[in-house]
């Protein structure tokens, strides 16, 4: 399977609440960064927590990073129409250089 | 605009044609980068360039061919392509550790 799993795949809310996406990885790693995609277009980066920062704010988006598990959490707080995106996950690896490596992607929803 | 401007937007070519892809920054950096995006499947990394020089191929088949003139300039080359190289071709850009890269907003590739 893939290094920097999303999960869900799939994430449809209401505006107002919060979203939580999860990424899982295999190897180890120097940073980990979160993209949004809007649809046909590029990414665009939103923000890095390196390896050994456990979470990191920026606007209504926090962000988690637990090397132990190998795992990830991006939450929106207080979503709204226009964040509906895909977002993606994508590790720095040790052994990669300044190589990312993303996930599939969750495809948030948010609803007015 | 991102600073990281891909042309064209859209390509339809067949598969005798011969076209080119373009990725132009000006943001300084130093490091480049072609992916694919097919649907449904996680972004595929094709090839890197560090100041000018490719660094990597990842098993990309011969008939994309990239070239980069300058730290500025990126091409993707494209001869005798197939059907399943229809894709969003995305470019980007990295210039400074613990930032992310910069993408454009991709050339939307199908063969007929």
């Amino acid at each position: 399977s893939q290094q920097g799993e999303e999960d869900p795949q799939a994430l449809s809310i209401q505006e107002g609440e919060n979203a939580t996406m999860n990424c899982s990885y295999k190897t180890s790693i120097n940073n980990l960064q979160w993209y949004r995609q809007n649809s046909g277009r590029g990414l665009v980066h939103l923000i890095l927590i390196r390896s050994n920062e456990r979470e990191k704010h920026s606007g209504r988006l926090r962000v988690t990073l637990d090397t132990s598990k190998k795992s990830s959490s991006l939450l929106i707080t207080a979503s709204r129409a226009a964040d509906t995106a895909s977002y993606f996950c994508a590790t720095d690896e040790e052994t990669s250089g300044s190589r990312l490596t993303f996930g599939e992607g969750t495809q948030l929803t948010v609803n007015p | 605009e991102t600073g990281v401007t891909q042309t064209p937007r859209h390509l339809v070519m067949g598969m005798t044609n011969k076209k080119s892809l373009k990725c132009e920054q000006h943001l300084g950096h130093n490091a480049m980068y072609w992916y694919k995006q097919s649907a449904k499947k996680p972004l595929e990394l094709m090839f890197v360039y560090n100041f000018k020089e490719q660094t990597e191929n990842n098993s990309v088949p011969s008939r994309f061919s990239p070239e980069c003139p300058n730290s500025s300039h990126l091409f993707l080359h494209l001869h005798t392509l197939q059907p399943e190289d229809s894709a969003l071709y995305l470019c980007a850009s990295y210039g400074a550790p613990l930032y992310g890269y910069t993408f454009g907003s991709g050339t939307r590739l199908t063969v007929v």
